[in-house]
């Protein structure tokens, strides 16, 4: 069965350093996301992707953030300049064209910044 | 924000119970409603989604939309230990953006 991907599974970053968290959506789907869940935490919208641009972002998506879709499979996240309050599971996700069908997500990557 | 909100729980019920989920979501403009089912530290899994008013029946799940009221919820019949998990609502608005609920933990007591 098709599925997400995510890769790393687990990064240990400095505060203030760069991160880059990578996904391979599935490859039919058109929509991608990118959810964070904080642990303990609710599962939270931060951007959705679609036509090769962002289409929606929440308040948490700020300018330290950024998507891209550098080819045809991956889906990236970057987070520049990290802090202690980014730590969290970072969930990608995909989905079809269909309003019909659900989001699948990938195994989470956790970031522990430190 | 569109508000998703879910009772926190912990939910407890006996092994064999019927185990009843709740959900109310704010913004009337949602689409299509679905249930996930999170083990802590893994990633949400669907277990099922609802798009008309009434019941969805899959094996000892339920779902139940009803849109004047705002609410959708999730029965899970015959219940074992192995359904112990927390329970995500999401509503899909806005045919893009999906939010979540916080979540309900429910514990099946063997």
């Amino acid at each position: 069965e098709p599925e997400v991907t995510q890769t790393p599974s687990h990064q240990v970053t400095q505060m203030g350093q760069e991160v880059i968290l990578r996904c391979v959506p599935i490859s039919n789907h058109l929509y991608f996301y990118w959810y964070r869940q904080i642990l303990g935490q609710k599962v939270e919208f931060l951007v959705s992707f679609y036509n090769n641009e962002i289409s929606e972002k929440s308040e948490i998506f700020d300018d330290q953030f950024s998507v891209e879709r550098p080819d045809g499979s991956n889906f990236t996240l970057k987070i520049r300049s990290t802090k202690l309050e980014d730590s969290a599971m970072y969930f990608c996700a995909s989905r079809t064209r269909d309003p019909g069908n659900t989001i699948y997500f990938g195994e989470g990557s956790w970031l522990t910044v430190v | 924000q569109k508000e998703v909100e879910q009772n926190s729980g912990p939910l407890s019920v006996p092994e064999g119970a019927i185990a009843s989920l709740n959900c109310t979501y704010s913004d009337r403009g949602s689409q299509s409603f679905f249930w996930y089912r999170q083990y802590s530290g893994k990633s949400p899994e669907l277990i099922m989604s609802i798009y008309s008013n009434g019941d969805k029946e899959d094996g000892r799940f339920t779902a139940q939309l009803n849109k004047a009221s705002q609410y959708v919820s999730l029965l899970i019949r015959d219940s074992q230990p192995s359904d112990s998990a927390t329970y995500l609502c999401a509503v899909l608005y806005n045919f893009n953006k999906f939010y979540f609920g916080s979540g309900t933990k429910l514990n099946v007591k063997p």
